[in-house]
């Protein structure tokens, strides 16, 4: 029922790529930056990437972001077993009470 | 360096009220837009309200589970904001952060919210 759709869960190797999609529509995405959050087991969330592609003091380059039209995506490379976690896009939403919107939450395993 | 820690959470009946504190360090309050985010148990992140820096008019905006019923407040000399929440509701529980979600970022532990008769 999120605004945003996210795919429930994602999965691949150690050492491998995953990307993790996240769609929404214009009154949201297509019209605001888009951020996402990593929230690792038991703890409270973290932001990874903000306006759409940028990345705040401290994260990794194997972490990306990028937005094209009303979705977005979020890339992780080199995957390690530490980056096993729920990983949440949001944006500002022009078109609903509810001012910022989250997805749903994509569940990542690194078999 | 942004730190938020969180106090005030516990068990209420339903219709009753409790407040959310948020002590906040390594940035001015006032000049942040802040934002309440919850967590139902189990569930993904919900956004609860917000209120903007004092520059931009300090207004605050809620989502629509819960407008009327909660407030969001600042201490500015505190560098302390506040969620209110009055007339709880069963589905109301839930882990509450208060967060800056604008970068650099940053987020309270978390406080969790029970409400049950």
């Amino acid at each position: 029922q999120s605004v945003l759709t996210q795919p429930p869960s994602v999965s691949a190797a150690p050492g491998q790529k995953v990307t993790i999609s996240c769609s929404g529509g214009s009154s949201n995405i297509g019209g605001n930056y888009v951020s996402w959050y990593q929230q690792l087991p038991g703890t409270a969330p973290k932001l990874l990437i903000y306006d759409n592609n940028k990345r705040p003091s401290g994260i990794p380059a194997r972490f990306s972001g990028s937005r094209s039209g009303t979705s977005a995506t979020l890339a992780i490379i080199g995957l390690q077993p530490g980056d096993e976690a729920d990983y949440y896009c949001g944006t500002w939403d022009s078109g609903l009470t509810s001012l910022w919107v989250f997805g749903g939450g994509t569940r990542l395993t690194v078999l | 360096e942004v730190q938020l820690v969180q106090s005030g959470g516990g068990l209420v009946k339903p219709g009753e009220s409790l407040r959310l504190s948020c002590a906040a360090s390594g940035f001015s309050i006032v000049d942040a837009w802040m934002s309440w985010v919850r967590q139902a148990p189990g569930k993904g992140l919900e956004w609860v309200g917000r209120i903007k820096s004092k520059a931009a008019g300090g207004t605050t905006d809620f989502a629509a589970p819960v407008t009327g019923r909660f407030t969001i407040s600042r201490d500015d000399s505190k560098n302390m904001l506040y969620l209110q929440m009055n007339s709880l509701k069963t589905e109301d529980t839930a882990v509450y952060y208060c967060t800056k979600l604008a970068a650099p970022g940053g987020w309270g532990q978390g406080i969790l919210v029970t409400v049950s008769s």
